[in-house]
């Protein structure tokens, strides 16, 4: 299996909404409504930010918010602030109990 | 308070083997399956394997499988991870996830542990 495909980098101004793709295949993304998204501090555990394609858990703020449209899911990040700056990654289930996580995006707030 | 706890890193030589334990607290373990988790030094996360609350459902990424062997001890609220024929491309942070079943999402992280294939 490959990775879904992230843009490697993507910034953006305080204040500003960035969009996040994660595109995959017909096998993973697109075949289930099981797209998470994590948001990873180098050095820090990584933090479940979006679970089931848009769905927040308790205590995210509600400037995350996720889609998908076929092959290809979203997350959105609204009145960016610089707390934002990490690496994000989409993952997807798989099938047959394995998983994938997409390539990983780098957000700068500038 | 819910804590994953890595550790058994640290530097091996390519074909040797590393085992790496996950210290779960502050849930209840056998609730949940487990997963780990690599991010080699400039790449992305990659899902390395994951077990069921009882350890009777394993699997592993194709990079691993053969190689990686996962278990856990419910009783000491512990997982496992023995790494054998290890090489370089193994070269990553490892973390360990839950996850509840039913579910398709990893909810809380460990702080990773490093492990290193050099001679």
């Amino acid at each position: 299996q490959s990775a879904p495909t992230q843009p490697a980098s993507v910034s953006g101004s305080p204040g500003q909404s960035i969009t996040l793709s994660c595109t995959g295949t017909s096998s993973d993304v697109g075949r289930y409504n099981y797209v998470s998204w994590y948001q990873h501090h180098p050095g820090k555990a990584p933090k479940l930010i979006i679970y089931d394609v848009s769905n927040r858990p308790s205590g995210v703020s509600n400037r995350f918010s996720a889609s998908k449209s076929g092959n290809t899911a979203s997350l959105t990040i609204s009145g960016l602030q610089v707390e934002d700056e990490a690496d994000y990654y989409c993952a997807s289930y798989a099938g047959s109990d394995t998983y994938v996580f997409g390539t990983g995006t780098r957000v700068s707030v500038l | 308070e819910v804590q994953l706890v890595e550790s058994g890193g640290g530097v091996v030589q390519p074909g040797g083997s590393l085992t790496l334990s996950c210290a779960a607290s502050g849930f209840t373990f056998d609730d949940y399956m487990m997963h780990w988790v690599r991010l080699p030094p400039g790449k992305g996360l990659e899902w390395v394997s994951l077990i069921s609350w009882n350890g009777a459902l394993t699997n592993y990424a194709d990079s691993v499988k053969g190689r990686f062997t996962v278990s856990r001890d419910n009783s000491k609220n512990s997982l496992y991870l023995q790494m054998n024929s290890l090489t370089a491309v193994d070269t990553a942070f490892y973390y360990c996830a839950r996850r509840r079943g039913g579910s398709n999402y990893l909810d809380s992280w460990g702080q990773g542990t490093l492990v290193t294939v050099s001679s």
